[in-house]
């Protein structure tokens, strides 16, 4: 089994619906994160969390919420999805110490 | 604000050559650098770390070396294989804030 693990690992969804991608993960680590990526760009991070009852913000949060239900769980929300959040999301953990993150195998995300 | 600037962008060589791969930080407190490599479609996972006294480490072909004055790192990839065709991203940890800061990786396209 994977150590973190994504669902769906596809979706395609219409405008204006609400979406829910879930995260979870057997590294028992405190730290998870959500990356979006584009095409030919880097990795952006959308929420990370360092615990349960921890909740940040990252560089493109806009429109996107988390829930962090256990340590184990971390889910990705989109509110109402719109065509420019098209894109491949990642899943992360790391440990405290902030060393090597592990990914998820992505869900690729199509708004239509 | 913690930065990592990667070049190439892109880079094409051929099968049996060697390259090397450029990452520039302005991250601090310093804790670690880590390379990863990402397939198409794939999560990043790590090929190296390194921690502030290490100045060399290797797995593999794949070579990766530290300047923690001047805050540079390379991976040099020797003999390369159709199969090192992937998005090379450096990461850098720091001490303190959400600790996980990526470059915008290099894409590497190996032909034969």
């Amino acid at each position: 089994d994977a150590d973190v693990t994504q669902t769906p690992r596809n979706r395609i969804t219409k405008t204006g619906k609400r979406i829910m991608l879930e995260c979870s993960q057997t590294k028992g680590h405190d730290r998870m994160y959500w990356y979006r990526q584009d095409p030919g760009l880097g990795l952006q991070l959308i929420y990370y969390s360092f615990d349960v009852k921890d909740i940040n913000k990252g560089e493109i949060s806009d429109g996107y919420s988390v829930s962090r239900q256990a340590q184990a769980k971390f889910s990705l929300s989109l509110e109402s999805a719109i065509p420019n959040q098209t894109a491949l999301y990642f899943c992360a953990t790391s440990d405290r110490t902030g060393g090597q993150a592990f990914f998820g195998q992505g869900t690729r995300l199509t708004v239509v | 604000k913690n930065q990592v600037e990667q070049s190439p962008q892109s880079l094409i060589i051929l099968e049996g050559k060697n390259c090397t791969l450029q990452c520039n930080y302005t991250v601090s407190p310093f804790s670690n650098l880590r390379w990863y490599k990402q397939d198409t479609g794939r999560g990043p996972v790590s090929l190296t770390i390194m921690t502030f006294s290490e100045n060399t480490k290797s797995n593999g072909r794949y070579t990766a070396t530290l300047d923690a004055d001047t805050k540079q790192s390379s991976l040099h990839i020797t003999a390369s294989q159709l199969s090192d065709s992937a998005s090379y991203i450096c990461v850098v940890s720091a001490n303190s804030g959400y600790a996980l800061n990526f470059g915008k990786g290099t894409s590497l396209l190996v032909t034969p």
